[in-house]
């Protein structure tokens, strides 16, 4: 698996935009990224995911570099309940299975 | 609600007690796996099942034993753990192989809470 760096942590202002950068230097051409957040003593959930293409759904937007060495998870209007531990991660191309590691993530706190 | 369902949320137990997780997911998925998470630290990968067959043993010690009778269900049997086993413990499962790679992603439990003492 690719391995991805992300800031331990990062405040935001509620009603802002949140922008949470991850570095994946080694990602392969078949590999996605796909971003989870983990509100506190609960499992994670899944956000969003994306192949080299920006990406849009109800929670939030992903954008790829072109040469798809990071990303960025953009969530655009930040509310207290968004503070959480957002893991980036990037999956192997294809196995029987879903061995996802998880890295220790960033730290939003969304401020009022 | 991920349609993964966890009990107990809550357990404490004694260094000489044995006692089982449960995990049931109703999303007709064919992996099952157990994450461990310890304060402060992130995700531990500890077993994968797959059609009901463990296809990964994450150097886990024997203390914890696993179970999967069929793909909707999975338990995680304990005995005789140590403080340091006290965490929660999270339940996932996905579907793989459904030919759409992109709608391949994990769905956790909201996890049990265990306190070993």
């Amino acid at each position: 698996d690719a391995k991805t760096t992300q800031p331990p942590s990062m405040d935001c202002a509620e009603g802002r935009a949140a922008n949470l950068p991850c570095n994946h230097s080694t990602i392969s051409g078949n590999e996605y990224v796909y971003w989870y957040r983990q509100i506190h003593s609960q499992g994670p959930q899944y956000i969003i995911h994306g192949l080299k293409n920006n990406e849009t759904n109800e929670m939030a937007s992903l954008i790829i570099t072109e040469d798809r060495k990071s990303s960025t998870l953009i969530l655009p209007h930040a509310t207290l309940r968004d503070t959480a531990v957002y893991y980036c991660i990037v999956r192997v191309a294809w196995t029987s299975y879903d061995k996802v590691i998880f890295g220790p993530g960033t730290s939003l706190s969304v401020i009022p | 609600e991920t349609g993964v369902t966890q009990t107990p949320r809550h357990l404490v137990m004694g260094m000489t007690n044995k006692k089982s997780l449960k995990c049931e997911q109703h999303l007709g998925h064919n992996a099952m796996y157990w994450y461990k998470q310890s304060a402060k630290k992130p995700l531990e990968l500890m077993f994968v099942y797959n059609f009901k067959e463990q296809t990964e043993n994450n150097s886990v010690p024997s203390r914890f034993s696993p179970e999967c009778p069929n793909s909707s269900h999975l338990f995680l049997h304990l005995h005789t753990l140590q403080p340091e086993d006290s965490a929660l413990y999270l339940c996932a499962s996905s579907q793989f192989g459904s030919g759409d790679f992109t709608n391949e992603k994990l769905f956790f439990g909201s996890g049990t809470q265990l306190s070993v003492l």
